[in-house]
């Protein structure tokens, strides 16, 4: 079965560093997205991602966060100089043809900004 | 009023009971509703859609009232392998595939 895939499984970073977040989403989808959620908290929608540009961010996603599709295959987000705000579970998400569900997550990457 | 509540449980249940849950939503025109299932620091994974008429997929039931504005999901005969943190979901609006999660509702399933 297919599958989103991530890396790193985990991040270690000092404050004010940048970080890149790597997916691979699934070969034929066309919808991408990110989220993230604080430990013990709920889900929470980032930004999605169509046509090499972005569809919808939410408030969070402000000028520290970019998102960017560089070849056919990786998706990234990039977190320009990270807070201690900013640890979490990040999970990327696609969905396919007609962005219509399910939107399949990939395992996530644990970032622990220290 | 959240967009998405969900009591967050934790539901203790013995093996072979069966436990529902609700969530409700505060957009009434919200049209699309999900289930989703996660395990301890692992990613959302998708249970089932919820339609308009209601649908069932072995064990598990899933309801829409649109008039109260919940969604509901049923597990019959629950297995020590449901214990697990159950997610509802909504597309928020602008079409966009944006997802509104809840908070979850922990279901722990003992022998």
């Amino acid at each position: 079965e297919p599958e989103v895939t991530q890396t790193p499984s985990h991040q270690v970073t000092q404050m004010g560093q940048e970080v890149i977040l790597r997916c691979v989403p699934i070969s034929n989808h066309l919808y991408f997205y990110w989220y993230r959620q604080i430990l013990g908290q709920k889900v929470e929608f980032l930004v999605s991602f169509y046509n090499n540009e972005i569809s919808e961010k939410s408030e969070i996603f402000d000028d520290q966060f970019s998102v960017e599709r560089p070849d056919g295959s990786n998706f990234t987000l990039k977190i320009r100089s990270t807070k201690l705000e900013d640890s979490a579970m990040y999970f990327c998400a696609s969905s396919g043809l007609t962005g219509a569900p399910p939107q399949y997550f990939g395992p996530g990457t644990r970032l622990l900004v220290l | 009023r959240k967009e998405v509540e969900q009591d967050p449980g934790p539901f203790n249940v013995p093996e072979g009971a069966t436990v529902a849950f609700n969530c409700t939503y505060s957009n009434s025109a919200s049209q699309s509703f999900f289930w989703y299932r996660q395990d301890c620091r692992k990613e959302p994974k998708l249970l089932m859609s919820v339609y308009s008429s209601g649908n069932e997929d072995g064990r598990f039931t899933a309801q829409l009232n649109r008039a109260s504005q919940y969604i509901s999901l049923l597990i019959r005969d629950s297995k020590l392998s449901d214990s697990a943190t159950y997610l509802c979901a909504l597309y928020g609006s602008g079409n966009t595939g944006k997802l509104i999660f809840g908070q979850g509702t922990t279901l722990q399933v003992k022998p």
